[in-house]
């Protein structure tokens, strides 16, 4: 079955660029998509289909994928931007969904 | 406004049953796939099943395959879990959330409901 891998934290300095990563055997030819997900809270779709943003999510939030590796980037990092992320893709393989591990964001 | 709303967790002994159930309101429920989507205390967000729009068709991830039903009823906006054979691993809380048959990703989720799997 298909795997994602995240890091298991990323810590960034208020004001500064956090960049998430998430690994994937040729993810770069699937559509990647990014959850928020705060203490207690359920997730929030941040962004969708590599670099797509819903609306109400700031521009700050951006996305990029190719090869092995997506990546979720939040510029100008707030405080409130602290909390879970998580990558999600479509194994077309199997018609499943799949999920990264998470990756915790601390803002310092 | 789209709203989903999970119902039916609690504690059940392991090796029991129990029905979990998803409220939709704010669209039209029939034109869309339903999942759910479990988190175990502390851990990351893990695929549990989906069903497509009219029911026909549904999967299931490994772990809960032979054990776990999804079914809706469109009549009455309801997406359900039955769970049967419940282990201490099951815990977690259990969301719901849809996708469209064009796209892949989740656009809207429940709140959840937790489910305890103990003795």
């Amino acid at each position: 079955s298909y795997e994602l891998t995240q890091p298991l934290s990323v810590s960034v300095a208020l004001g500064q660029t956090a960049r998430i990563t998430c690994g994937g055997n040729n993810i770069g030819s699937k559509n990647v998509h990014w959850y928020q997900q705060k203490p207690g809270q359920a997730p929030v779709l941040v962004i969708y289909r590599d670099s797509n943003r819903p609306s109400g999510i700031p521009e700050r939030f951006s996305g990029s994928n190719s090869g092995n590796t997506a990546t979720l980037t939040i510029s100008r990092a707030q405080a409130g931007d602290e909390a879970d992320y998580y990558c999600q893709v479509w194994d077309s393989s199997t018609s499943d969904v799949v999920f990264g591990g998470g990756t915790k964001l601390t803002v310092l | 406004e789209v709203q989903l709303v999970e119902s039916g967790g609690g504690l059940v002994q392991p090796g029991g049953s129990l029905r979990l159930s998803c409220a939709a309101s704010g669209f039209t429920f029939s034109s869309y796939w339903m999942h759910w989507v479990r988190q175990a205390p502390g851990k990351g967000l893990v695929w549990v099943s989906r069903i497509n729009s009219d029911g026909s068709s549904t999967s299931y991830a490994d772990s809960v395959k032979g054990r776990f039903t999804i079914s809706r009823d469109n009549a009455k906006n309801t997406l359900y879990l039955q769970m049967n054979s419940l282990r201490a691993e099951d815990t977690a809380v259990y969301y719901c959330a849809r996708t469209t048959p064009s796209s892949s990703f989740f656009d809207y989720w429940g709140q959840g409901t937790l489910v305890t799997v103990s003795s």
